[in-house]
C-alpha cells in the first residue's frame, strides 16, 4: 500500500509569489495535517482538516491556507511568500482526528522541499 | 501551553555505545508521547509511543519510559550501530503533535 505522498519534492520560488503543496493520504485516512520543518528546528503545526472541514490552526499568517477534498487529499496553499517560508513542508495522514486518541497513528510523507530566493 | 524540551546536540558516539537523549514535556492533561526519526533527506518515521504513565514504548532496540513525576520521556539504546545516525524528535500531542527541537546523532564506526 501506499503511504503518504507529496508533491513536489522540491521546488524553488520567488519572493512574492505563490505556492501551492498537495498531500495524498494513504487510503482510508480522513485526517491530514500540515507542518513546517525550518531547517535545524522540529516540525511547527499549520493545519489539521478532518472529513474535509479545518478542525484545528497554528500559529500562522493568513497567506498560509489550506483545504481538503473529497477524496480526503489536501493543498496547503501560501501567498506572497517571504525568504523565512523556506523549509520542509510535511503532510500527515491518520485515520481518525490527530490527538484525540492514543490508538490513532500519524503517518507522514517526505515532505516537500520550499526555497524561497 | 504545551511544550517539548529535548537534550541539545549534535551528539556522536562510537559503534555499540550506549545511547540517550533526554526528553522533558510540559502539558496540560495526560498526552501521549512519541518519539520520531528523520533520517537525511527523508519525512520522519514514527519510531516508538507511550500513551500512559509508566508505560514503556520500544522498537528496534530503543526504549523509553513515560515518567509523570518528572515529566521525562528519554529515549535509550543499548548499544547504537552506524545506521541510528539521524535527527530525532520528542514530541506529544494535544489535540496535534508538538515537537521537540530535534538532536542530530552520528555513530561512527
Amino acid at each position: 500500500d501506499a503511504g503518504v505522498t507529496q508533491s513536489p519534492t522540491h521546488l524553488i520560488k520567488t519572493r512574492g509569489q505563490h505556492v501551492t503543496l498537495r498531500c495524498s493520504p494513504i487510503s482510508g485516512h480522513k485526517s491530514v495535517s500540515w507542518y513546517q520543518q525550518v531547517l535545524g528546528q522540529g516540525p511547527q503545526f499549520i493545519f489539521q482538516y478532518y472529513e474535509k472541514e479545518e478542525r484545528g490552526r497554528g500559529n500562522f499568517p493568513d497567506r498560509f491556507s489550506a483545504r481538503q477534498f473529497p477524496n480526503y487529499s489536501s493543498e496547503l496553499n501560501v501567498n506572497a511568500l517571504l525568504l523565512g517560508d523556506s523549509a520542509l513542508y510535511l503532510c500527515a495522514s491518520s485515520f481518525r482526528i490527530q490527538g484525540q486518541d492514543s490508538g490513532n497513528t500519524i503517518y507522514f510523507g517526505e515532505g516537500s522541499w520550499l526555497t524561497v530566493v | 501551553g504545551n511544550s517539548v524540551t529535548q537534550m541539545e546536540g549534535p551528539v556522536t558516539l562510537s559503534e555499540e555505545a550506549f545511547l540517550t537523549i533526554n526528553c522533558t514535556y510540559t502539558a496540560t492533561g495526560y498526552p501521549s508521547l512519541f518519539w520520531y526519526v528523520q533520517y537525511p533527506g527523508e519525512g520522519l518515521q514514527l519510531l516508538l509511543k507511550a500513551t500512559k504513565a509508566d508505560d514503556k514504548g520500544s522498537n528496534k532496540g530503543f526504549e523509553a519510559t513515560y515518567r509523570k513525576e518528572t515529566t521525562s520521556f528519554h529515549l535509550e539504546k543499548g548499544s547504537v550501530q552506524v545506521s541510528d545516525s539521524a535527527v530525532y524528535f520528542c514530541a506529544l500531542t494535544a489535540q496535534k503533535l508538538v515537537f521537540g527541537q530535534g538532536t542530530r546523532l552520528t555513530i561512527n564506526p
